[in-house]
């Protein structure tokens, strides 16, 4: 089974610092591995996505995350966050043959300071 | 861009009775599923579906749950007799295939009182 853990429930960063939003995860197969965001009263968005390849993956508003398969992660990075990007961000992961079966993790609420 | 439409946005309905919460998945998918988030928690997969029959489901998708695709676009979740702790977001999604990225929708925000 796939299982994902996200290490911090809550980050506050002020406007313009840096972000990293860390996730681990365990599998016994090869997996995919997601980040979704999604802002408050509203659904879920894909901001980006690990399928293959290149193991930086860049996403959707100057987000990006980097597969460690040694390490069994894949933390999210934002160089300069804003306002907007408060938000609750979900990593999650499905299985190679299935994948569109998504486990999550818990979220890791964003809140940003000016 | 296609996209998962569900309806309604927000569902309040009394314990004990049945509600349907409906979706249209991109129309050249043909793997469908529901996923839930109680308020504060993480999203939890309930169902998939293919070819007009569950193919997995949940721990949580019990006797009470029951999904079907009724016509040649929509996808439902009918829920028989609603509980307080069925209240949650309910998210639908769709995919081309089992082995590609699924799609959400907005979701449908189900308060039960």
């Amino acid at each position: 089974a796939q299982s994902v853990t996200q290490l911090d429930s809550q980050v506050p960063v002020f406007e313009e610092a840096p972000v990293e939003l860390r996730c681990n995860y365990s599998s016994s197969v090869s997996v995919y591995l997601f980040w979704y965001v999604q802002y408050p009263n509203q659904g879920l968005q894909l901001l980006l996505k690990y399928l293959s390849g290149s193991t930086l993956v860049k996403g959707i508003n100057g987000f990006e995350a980097e597969f460690n398969k040694s390490q069994t992660s894949f933390h999210l990075r934002k160089p300069s966050v804003h306002i907007s990007d408060t938000a609750e961000y979900f990593c999650a992961v499905s299985r190679r043959s299935s994948a569109s079966k998504i486990i999550f993790g818990s979220g890791t609420r964003l809140s940003i300071r000016p | 861009e296609p996209e998962v439409t569900q309806t309604p946005s927000h569902q309040v309905t009394q314990m004990g009775q049945e509600v349907i919460l409906r979706c249209v998945p991109i129309s050249n998918h043909l793997y469908f599923y529901w996923y839930r988030q109680i308020l504060g928690q993480k999203v939890e997969f309930l169902v998939s579906f293919y070819n007009n029959e569950i193919s997995e489901k949940s721990e949580i998708f019990d006797d009470q749950f029951s999904v079907e695709r009724p016509d040649g676009s929509n996808f439902t979740l009918k829920i028989r007799s609603t509980k307080l702790e069925d209240s949650a977001m309910y998210f639908c999604a769709s995919s081309e295939t089992v082995n590609t990225e699924a799609f959400f929708g907005q979701g449908t925000r189900l308060t039960v009182v």
